[in-house]
């Protein structure tokens, strides 16, 4: 299957601080790429959609201040959290999917974000 | 209601035996399901995927699809103990205005035990 990576696979920080979460697809492009959340026994919940090139789509609820998303190229996106405090800790994952017409997407590891 | 429901377990196995999931969901409209096991502290990684109603089998997995009474199944065969994970169902509409869009279920977390 296709990969994707995240970098940093997890992250501490200090209440105020911003943090960059770079999501890369290895082996394929990535025409559009997804950024979850996800918090400790639940399932994922979809913050953004972004398609290469253009402005990222929120989900209702999230804010896009806060949330900066990048889609600069077929195999990067990053994610920045702006100003982070501790209810921003969660794990966040991207996910890739190179193929129009199909919802297959392809997940990173996911990266662990702790604010203190 | 949530759209897609899937009970979060624990299902605790003997190593050997089937292990058989669900979910359902209420929307008549989803045409594509996955199957995604996800690690602890790691990322979901697709296990199958399938479009239409009937069977799809895949080495020890077996994806099972019933439009009529919007219900899906994972059964794993001969289950190992590195078979423990949470199993994560996912169904999109893969229409043009929701393309991309999964909707996940909560995810059954599996233990089998040797």
């Amino acid at each position: 299957g296709a990969v994707v990576s995240q970098h940093p696979s997890r992250v501490i920080c200090k209440s105020g601080t911003s943090v960059k979460i770079e999501c890369r697809s290895l082996d394929f492009q990535a025409t559009t790429m997804f950024w979850y959340r996800q918090f400790p026994k639940q399932s994922l919940m979809l913050m953004a959609t972004s398609n290469e090139g253009s402005k990222a789509t929120y989900e209702q609820g999230v804010e896009k201040d806060k949330f900066l998303i990048n889609h600069a190229s077929l195999t990067l996106s990053t994610l920045t959290v702006t100003s982070a405090h501790p209810e921003d800790s969660s794990f966040y994952i991207c996910s890739g999917s190179g193929e129009r017409g199909t919802d297959t997407q392809y997940f990173g590891p996911g990266t662990r974000l702790t604010v203190l | 209601q949530k759209e897609v429901e899937q009970d979060p377990g624990p299902l605790s196995v003997p190593e050997g035996a089937i292990v058989s999931l669900n979910c359902t969901y209420s929307n008549s409209a989803f045409q594509y399901f996955m199957w995604y096991r996800q690690y602890s502290r790691k990322g979901p990684e697709l296990l199958m995927y399938t479009y239409s109603s009937g069977n799809k089998e895949d080495g020890r997995f077996t994806a099972q699809v019933d439009k009529s009474s919007k219900y899906i199944s994972l059964f794993i065969r001969d289950s190992q103990p590195s078979d423990s994970a949470t199993y994560l169902c996912a169904m999109s509409l893969m229409t043009t205005d929701s393309w991309g869009k999964l909707q996940f279920g909560a995810g059954t977390q599996v233990v089998v035990t040797p």
